[in-house]
This record gives C-alpha cells, structure tokens and sequence, in this order.
C-alpha cells in the first residue's frame, strides 16, 4: 500500500532564504510526481508534475527533484518570499491511471 | 480558461439533514474526481469518474453518500443523512484523462452541526 510523507510538517524562515520541503513514498513503482501548493481555506493549486521518467522539474523559482529509487522527491524554493507562505501537498497515482496518495502536507511561512 | 468550479463554498447544516455539492470540471476534461480532506491532513479519495462511468467508488461510504455524473460532464455529490463526522473540505478535480496532470476547485466547506 503507497504511503506519503512529508517532512517538515512545519517550517519557518525568513525572507529571502532558499528551502527544501521533503516527500518520501513507500511504493517505487509510480507512475508520475504531482506537488501542489494550498492556501488557507482554498483548493490545490498545481505547481509541478513530474513524469516517472525525469529527474527534475524546474518552474520559475521553483525546482522539483524525483528519485524514484530512494522513493523521495524535493521541492526546492529559491529566494522565498512571504508570498510563498502556504501549505505544500506532495502526491502521487495510487497506480498508473487513478487517483493521488497525498501526504499530509509541510506549512511554510516566510516572514518579512 | 475557467478553473474547475465548485458550489456552494460553504455549507452548515445540522446533522440528519441531507446536503448535495456540484462542480463543473474543465472543459474537455474526462476524468472527474471527488476527494475529501480532514483538517491537517491530504485530500482522500471518494469517487473517480471517466466520462460518465464511476469506475473507483470504492472509498465512497455507500450508505449515506451518493455521486452522479450523467452526462460526463458536470457531477453531483450527495450525503443524506450528514453527520457530525462528515465535516470536512470537499474537493472536485479534473484531468484530461488518469494519466494527466490533476487540476483542482476550491472545494466545498461543510459544517455539520
């Protein structure tokens, strides 16, 4: 059974620091990585999906690594800012094809 | 392009009393999820639909939760009777099919009182 998590569950820096938030899962054999980012009291939003194929995926400041056979993956924050402030959700396809295993989540605040 | 919409925000009912949550996925989108999320922790799945075919429900309490998706598009999530335990966030997603990026509402808030 896929498990996720994540860890810290809660971290805090100051602005302008560059962040790893961790991911681990049990089960090697996924298919692709999805991390999302939430803010309170709103949905999920996409912030990088990556393919069991690749090794990273990079969106503006943000930088996403997957190991598939140590079963972890990275979100790496570069220069953060209080607007990053949020919690972020690490998942992956329960198998290939259906729905997402979610770990639980690590809060982040960046203060100013 | 409209994100997946969800309705209503929020939601208090008291419990025994039925309560129904709608979402209009993105359009062109044939996979549909309905996922449930506890305070602290990440969305659960409850339903997947592709297309008009609920093919994942095994996570769906049966008893008192019902789905709909009839013409695979929009859909439709039922609880009758709510209970005080069903307090929580829904969430619909939506994906061109299950092997594609997940695109998430903004989820349903339901109190239970």
């Amino acid at each position: 059974k896929q498990e996720v998590t994540q860890i810290p569950a809660a971290l805090s820096v100051p602005e302008g620091e560059n962040l790893v938030l961790n991911c681990s899962f049990t089960d090697s054999a996924i298919y692709n990585l999805q991390w999302f980012r939430q803010d309170p009291g709103k949905g999920l939003t996409s912030l990088l999906l990556i393919q069991s194929s690749q090794r990273e995926q990079t969106s503006g400041r943000l930088n996403a690594s997957l190991d598939k056979s140590s079963g972890r993956s990275t979100l790496y924050i570069a220069a953060s800012q209080p607007g990053d402030s949020a919690t972020y959700l690490c998942a992956v396809p329960r198998q290939a094809g259906t729905a997402l295993i979610f770990g639980k989540g690590t809060t982040l605040s960046v203060s100013s | 392009e409209a994100g997946v919409v969800q309705s209503p925000r929020y939601k208090i009912i008291e419990k025994k009393q039925p309560v129904a949550f709608w979402c209009n996925p993105i359009s062109g989108h044939n996979t549909l999820y309905w996922y449930l999320q506890n305070l602290g922790q990440g969305p659960e799945l409850l339903i997947r639909y592709e297309n008009e075919e609920a093919v994942d429900d095994s996570q769906l309490p049966k008893d008192r939760f019902s789905a709909e998706r009839l013409k695979g598009v929009d859909s439709t999530l039922k609880i009758q009777p709510a209970e005080l335990g069903d307090s929580a966030v829904y969430l619909c997603a939506s994906s061109f099919n299950s092997y594609n990026e997940q695109f998430f509402g903004p989820g349903t808030r339901l109190t239970v009182l």
